[in-house]
């Protein structure tokens, strides 16, 4: 069964447009991370996120994690048509277990129109 | 290697049939993961290998459903007597002990008719 979910479940905008993808979980978690996925193949990690963080820059990402409100954001800015993909949250730790087993969000589908 | 690989890309059996998924790791990793992504369930945990540990497989979906790993390389998925509700892409991914960043492969697309 899945950790959380994703909002919105689909997002559509423009080239040079920012995009805001959430995230809720529902149990403590040890570090969440997100993820992108193109054509329904292999998944390709973008950025991780500890517990005791609350925001974390890559490039054109930007995540924020709020664990008192078991949720977390993904902004891309200035996308990019290459940046259409599916995007996953994942969560590491659920239960208080640290090992690697991670729990996915149902995803979000972002169109990124030329 | 350059990255996880998997085997087949996709394969099509028929209800009733034992299917085997390959995956070789990255080399050095020392932790597997499979994992399913179908329509219904989105992506779902199915069995995780750490080194010679005991495999936690809390997430295989029913006693068809087997894996093992060989040397600490190569894992194998095995479904026996496939179902139409089997299929699904089948995702393996692979880490260093110890990081929490996994790798995956691009997945084996499974069609059971």
């Amino acid at each position: 069964s899945q950790q959380g979910e994703e909002d919105p479940q689909a997002l559509s905008i423009q080239e040079g447009e920012n995009a805001t993808m959430n995230c809720s979980y529902k149990t403590s978690i040890n570090n969440l991370q997100w993820y992108r996925q193109n054509s329904g193949r292999g998944l390709v990690h973008l950025i991780l996120i500890r517990s005791n963080e609350r925001e974390k820059h890559s490039g054109r990402l930007r995540v924020t994690l709020d664990t008192s409100k078991k949720s977390s954001s993904l902004l891309i800015t200035a996308s990019r048509a290459a940046d259409t993909a599916s995007y996953f949250c994942a969560t590491d730790g659920a239960g208080g277990t640290s090992y690697g087993k991670l729990t996915f969000g149902q995803g979000t589908i972002l169109t990124v129109h030329p | 290697g350059a990255g996880v690989s998997q085997s087949p890309s996709n394969k099509v059996t028929e209800k009733g049939k034992d299917v085997e998924l390959r995956c070789d790791p990255i080399s050095g990793h020392t932790a597997l993961y499979w994992y399913r992504q179908s329509l219904g369930q989105g992506l779902e945990f199915l069995i995780y290998f750490q080194g010679n540990s005991a495999p936690d497989k809390s997430g295989l979906p029913s006693d068809r459903f087997s894996a093992e790993r060989t040397g600490g390389s190569v894992s194998t998925l095995t479904i026996q007597r496939t179902q139409q509700e089997d299929s699904a892409v089948y995702l393996c991914a692979s880490s260093l002990r110890g990081e929490q960043t996994q790798y995956f492969g691009p997945g084996t697309r499974l069609l059971v008719l």
